[in-house]
């Protein structure tokens, strides 16, 4: 069955320190991929998106994430977090077309100035 | 340009009451999904609609719930003999060409 993991719900940084949120996916055929996230009273915003191409994919607000298809990986990173970031972060697949996205579970992450 | 925008914004009903909730995808895109967002379950694809295609309904619960999309724009999911399980924020997305899902702002539902 289609899935994607989180492996963090929770993280808790300082401001400036860095960021590595994991994703795993598990899919048959052509995937691709996206980070949404959903700050505290809004909706949620797509991140960054993998289709094909550059596995390395840059996002808003200096968000990057890296398509490691050997690991079933997309683990979204940002070198240096701001108190701003504090948010919920979502991975989520689908094969290609109009298909329906299946989300992760979420990383509530909290930047403390 | 207009996002997509969802109606109400809030909604309380007692259990066993009906609810419709109301989606406007963005102009112009023909994909419009519904999924919900709760504290148990996360976020759950329910039915998608694609020009005119038949609906995927393989996400929604129960036969309570049903969605239709009228003119290949606005859409209405409705929730019959609302339970307390069916407390939680129901989004709505829409998409061009099967690139990104842009999401409103959601309905959130809570039965008493």
């Amino acid at each position: 069955a289609q899935s994607v993991s989180q492996h963090n719900h929770h993280v808790i940084l300082s401001e400036a320190a860095s960021l590595e949120l994991g994703c795993n996916y598990s899919y048959g055929g052509t995937v691709n991929l996206f980070w949404y996230v959903q700050y505290p009273g809004q909706h949620l915003q797509l991140l960054l998106k993998y289709f094909s191409g550059d596995p390395l994919v840059k996002g808003i607000k200096g968000f990057e994430a890296e398509f490691i298809k050997s690991k079933f990986s997309f683990n979204l990173r940002k070198p240096s977090v701001q108190w701003s970031d504090t948010a919920e972060y979502f991975c989520a697949a689908t094969n290609t077309g109009f298909q329906k996205l299946v989300f992760g579970t979420g990383t509530r992450l909290l930047v403390s100035p | 340009g207009a996002g997509v925008s969802q109606s109400p914004s809030n909604k309380v009903t007692e259990k066993g009451k009906d609810v419709e909730l109301r989606c406007d995808p963005i102009s112009g895109h023909t994909a419009l999904y519904w999924y919900r967002q709760s504290l148990g379950q996360g976020l759950e694809f329910l039915i998608y609609f694609q020009g005119n295609s038949a609906p995927d309904k393989s996400g929604l619960p129960s036969d309570r719930f049903s969605a239709e999309r009228t003119g290949g724009s606005v859409s209405t999911l409705t929730i019959q003999r609302t339970q307390q399980e069916d407390s939680a924020v129901y989004l709505c997305a829409s998409s061009n060409q099967g690139y990104e899902q842009y999401f409103g702002p959601g309905t959130r539902l809570t039965v008493t």
